[in-house]
């Protein structure tokens, strides 16, 4: 039969762990990102974001790294939680003379999961 | 906090049958979005909506598809003859610049 998805990477941690879950981004004109997490049947929720002229933010227990010269991203979650399980996504923005804002091409996911 | 509702939260339609996902935005937000989630699937962007009209699509929003802002609070996606395929979550999205603040998803299923 046919596959029903993804074989999403998984990243399992202790509670109290800090976690990092990396994306690689395809598009080089790309020049916002956001990651997002999702739960289980609800929709993607926004962590952070990061605009190219930066290459560091920091949120509230959450630090987005963005290296432009290997298309990279990660995010760093401090002493994660059990209520941090879930699929992280990051996605990457062309803003194109403004009218693109929002039009985000998704990662396929990282499920992490955190052991009490 | 404000947040984008969408309605139904389930939808189970017959192939073929035409359905409508409901969609309130954020209220200040300018920017509307459609996207998709199929089963363990990555989301995908369908369309996005500004100033009354479509700013961009993808491949997937073909001519079964459309988007209409009603009025000055709603924001819908239709499908016109569903296919088994176009089983999936649908999300609304809005933003007012930069970040889009996702609804809860309607889980369509197609039978």
């Amino acid at each position: 039969g046919e596959s029903v998805g993804l074989h999403l990477p998984t990243l399992s941690v202790q509670e109290g762990d800090n976690s990092i879950i990396n994306c690689a981004y395809s598009n080089s004109a790309s020049d916002y990102f956001i990651w997002y997490k999702q739960e289980s049947g609800k929709g993607p929720q926004f962590i952070i974001d990061i605009r190219s002229n930066m290459d560091k933010r920091q949120g509230q227990r959450v630090t987005v790294l963005l290296n432009k010269t290997v298309k990279h991203l990660s995010l760093q979650i401090a002493a994660t939680q059990p209520g941090d399980s879930a699929v992280y996504f990051c996605a990457e923005n062309v803003n194109a003379g403004g009218t693109s804002y929002g039009k985000l091409t998704f990662g396929q996911g990282t499920i992490l999961t955190v052991h009490p | 906090e404000p947040e984008v509702t969408q309605t139904p939260s389930h939808q189970v339609t017959q192939m073929g049958q035409e359905v409508i996902l409901r969609c309130v935005p954020i209220s200040n937000h300018l920017y509307f979005y459609w996207y998709r989630q199929i089963l363990g699937q990555k989301v995908e962007f369908l369309v996005s909506f500004y100033n009354n009209e479509i700013s961009e699509k993808s491949e997937i929003f073909d001519d079964q598809f459309s988007v209409e802002r009603p009025d000055g609070s709603n924001f819908t996606l239709k499908i016109r003859s569903t296919k088994l395929e176009d089983s999936a979550m649908y999300f609304c999205a809005s933003s007012e610049w930069g970040v889009a603040f996702f609804g809860q998803g309607t889980r369509l299923t197609v039978v």
